[in-house]
């Protein structure tokens, strides 16, 4: 079974500065994909930015990268200049092959004026 | 694009009692999933769908959960009777084909809002 592991319960930042959150997993898989989701407190999972296991550079959407590792199995997300808003809950997962996705438990970002 | 709607939003039903979730995948979408999520963790999938198919449900509490999607769009998951420990949040998720993650580019699942299931 895929394991996700999200290390950070909970990461503080002050607006405007970079976070970087961790995220290693666990596939013998060679075909997979990574994804990183955002939680408000509305309970919605909104997608934020996706990586697959084949893409050679790593994925980028405005503010958001990915920092992929594909030896060390880790998928860290970067956010650039924090926002307010981006005070969330954030989960890692991953998908190999034809599986559905596994997530990790997560990780609590405050962002602080 | 409409994204994926759920409903009810909230529920609140006492032990033993039964309960139906509605979900509407994004238009053209053929694959639907069922996801729990419990307070502080990340969702669980109950049950995949492709099309009307059941391609997952290994993690479906089959003796009182339920899900169909007959007509290969919307889907109800069911409950019944529902215990305590199902209270939760209920997300539907949808994708637009079953491919294989990682090859077939940004296959990515939407998700709805939820329904929050509170069990007394």
């Amino acid at each position: 079974a895929q394991k996700i592991t999200q290390t950070q319960p909970g990461m503080f930042v002050q607006e405007k500065e970079a976070v970087t959150l961790d995220c290693t997993y666990d596939t013998s898989d060679q075909s997979y994909g990574l994804f990183w989701y955002k939680q408000p407190s509305s309970g919605e999972m909104i997608f934020l930015i996706y990586q697959g296991s084949y893409d050679e550079q790593n994925a980028t959407e405005g503010r958001y990268s990915l920092n992929f590792q594909k030896a060390r199995k880790s998928a860290n997300l970067v956010i650039s200049a924090s926002q307010l808003g981006d005070s969330a809950m954030y989960f890692c997962a991953a998908a190999p092959g034809y599986s559905t996705l596994t997530f990790g438990k997560g990780t609590m970002l405050l962002v602080s004026p | 694009e409409a994204g994926v709607a759920q409903s009810p939003r909230y529920k609140i039903i006492e032990k033993r009692q039964s309960v139906a979730f509605w979900c509407n995948p994004i238009s053209g979408h053929a694959t639907l999933y069922w996801y729990q999520q419990i307070l502080g963790q990340g969702p669980k999938l109950l049950i995949q769908f492709q099309n009307n198919s059941v391609v997952d449900d290994s993690q479906l509490p089959k003796d009182r959960f339920s899900a169909e999607r007959l007509k290969g769009v919307d889907s109800t998951l069911k409950i019944q009777p529902a215990k305590l420990e199902d209270s939760a949040v209920y997300l539907c998720a949808s994708r637009k084909t079953g491919g294989i993650f990682g090859r077939e580019g940004q296959e990515t699942q939407y998700f709805g809002p939820g329904t929050r299931l509170l069990v007394l």
